[in-house]
């Protein structure tokens, strides 16, 4: 059974910072990994999606990379924003379609 | 374009009572999923349709969950009877795609007292 970990669970840096946040998963034989962001009291928007044969993606200040030997795949943020506080979520998918997420790492961004 | 469409956004009922909730995907997507999330966890899986076919229910408790998908398009899960432990937030999301979960709806939160 696919397990997948996010650490740290919350993270607080000052405007301004670069940061990484980590995500881990067991089972390397995955098809597809997202990165989610969650608003209190909203949904998931989806920030980014690596397909297994790619090593990273990029979205403007955000940069995702994809190590599935080592079970591993860290979301960079780049000169970090208030705007950027919330949680962010990522997804290991089966080429069956089937979805395991992580708990979440919550970053708190400081003025 | 309407976003996935859940609602109520809010609902509170007691315990052994029953309750639904519903969803309207984003129209052309015929993957649609229901999940449960529990405070400061992230989402599982209940539920997963392709057009009105469910392909993987493994995760819903049978004895009490039910969710149904008409003509492959709106999708109403119900839960009866509602147990304390119940209390969550159920996301609908929907893609064009097997192997991505590209939307989510705002969910609704429930709470059973």
């Amino acid at each position: 059974k696919q397990e997948v970990t996010q650490i740290p669970a919350a993270l607080s840096v000052p405007e301004g910072e670069n940061l990484v946040l980590n995500c881990s998963f067991t089972d390397s034989a995955i098809y597809n990994l997202q990165w989610f962001r969650q608003d209190p009291g909203k949904g998931l928007t989806s920030l980014l999606l690596i397909q297994s044969s790619q090593r990273e993606q990029t979205s403007g200040r955000l940069n995702a990379s994809l190590d599935k030997s080592s079970g591993r795949s860290t979301l960079y943020i780049a000169a970090s924003q208030p705007g950027d506080s919330a949680t962010y979520l990522c997804a290991a998918y089966t080429n069956a379609g089937k979805s395991t997420f992580g708990d979440g790492t919550t970053l708190t961004v400081k003025p | 374009e309407a976003g996935v469409v859940q609602s109520p956004r809010y609902k509170i009922i007691e315990k052994k009572q029953p309750v639904a909730f519903w969803c309207n995907p984003i129209s052309g997507h015929n993957t649609l999923y229901w999940y449960r999330q529990n405070l400061g966890q992230g989402p599982e899986l209940l539920i997963r349709y392709e057009n009105e076919e469910a392909v993987d229910d493994s995760q819903l408790p049978k004895d009490r969950f039910s969710a149904e998908r008409l003509k492959g398009v709106d999708s109403t899960l119900k839960i009866q009877p509602a147990e304390l432990g119940d209390s969550a937030v159920y996301l609908c999301a929907s893609s064009t795609k097997l192997t991505v979960v590209a939307f989510f709806g705002q969910g609704t939160r429930l709470t059973v007292v």
